[in-house]
């Protein structure tokens, strides 16, 4: 258990639906970071947020948004999915500067049909 | 940019040596990682360099050139379970994150 925790692990939904990805960070960990892998794929950078505020935002389309709230636990919203949304999405949490670069939580796979 | 290249495959035979080669684009540059990631998994953390030169971790080992934007893995003593992805990830400056290369599929084959 890496302390990084998603869930669902898995997802299947049909296309122009919505979901809802959760993740809590490792604890003491302020920054949370999203990533894309889709199949072969490499890790894409989707949106990192710091102590509850967007740090950082990379590919992410604009059907995609998320949050961190207090607690540090963040989530993020996929909307009007397309097949070609199906992906795993991880989640990664990490202090600032770290040597260990992040860790990262087992995944959500979502299956778009 | 900020482009990140490392070989897509590479096979190797159990016992072997094998040497996973990566290079960036210097500007900015604030350190490099190594990650490890078996199918449909999680990546895990392998090796850190951020200065010049190379750091052994028992079988593992990570050398870094900064001024030529180029840094290798090197997997010692090749064991079935190395089969993995070998994922290159570079943090630069002004940002804490990272940066990945499409990662290296190596196979290690009996």
């Amino acid at each position: 258990d890496s302390g990084v925790t998603q869930t669902p692990k898995h997802l299947i939904t049909a296309t122009g639906q919505r979901v809802t990805l959760r993740c809590s960070p490792r604890s003491g960990d302020l920054s949370v970071y999203w990533y894309q892998q889709s199949l072969d794929q490499g890790l894409q950078f989707l949106i990192q947020y710091y102590n509850g505020e967007e740090r950082a935002k990379g590919n992410i389309l604009e059907r995609f948004s998320a949050q961190q709230f207090p607690d540090l636990h963040s989530e993020l919203n996929l909307s009007s999915l397309e097949l070609g949304d199906s992906a795993l999405y991880f989640c990664a949490s990490s202090v600032d500067d770290s040597h260990y670069g992040y860790t990262f939580g087992s995944g959500t796979r979502l299956t778009v049909v | 940019g900020q482009n990140i290249d490392q070989p897509t495959e590479m096979t190797a035979t159990e016992g072997a040596i094998v040497q996973i080669n990566c290079t960036y684009q210097t500007s900015g540059f604030n350190g490099l990682f190594w990650y490890q990631q078996h199918a449909g998994e999680a990546p895990t953390f392998l090796s850190y360099n951020v200065l010049d030169g190379l750091e052994e971790k028992g079988r593992f080992s990570s050398f870094l050139s900064r001024s030529k934007g180029y840094s290798y893995l090197l997997l010692k003593e090749l064991q079935m379970k190395d089969s993995a992805s070998y994922l290159c990830a570079v943090r630069f400056y002004n940002t804490d994150k990272l940066i990945f290369g499409t990662g290296t599929r190596l196979q290690v084959f009996p």
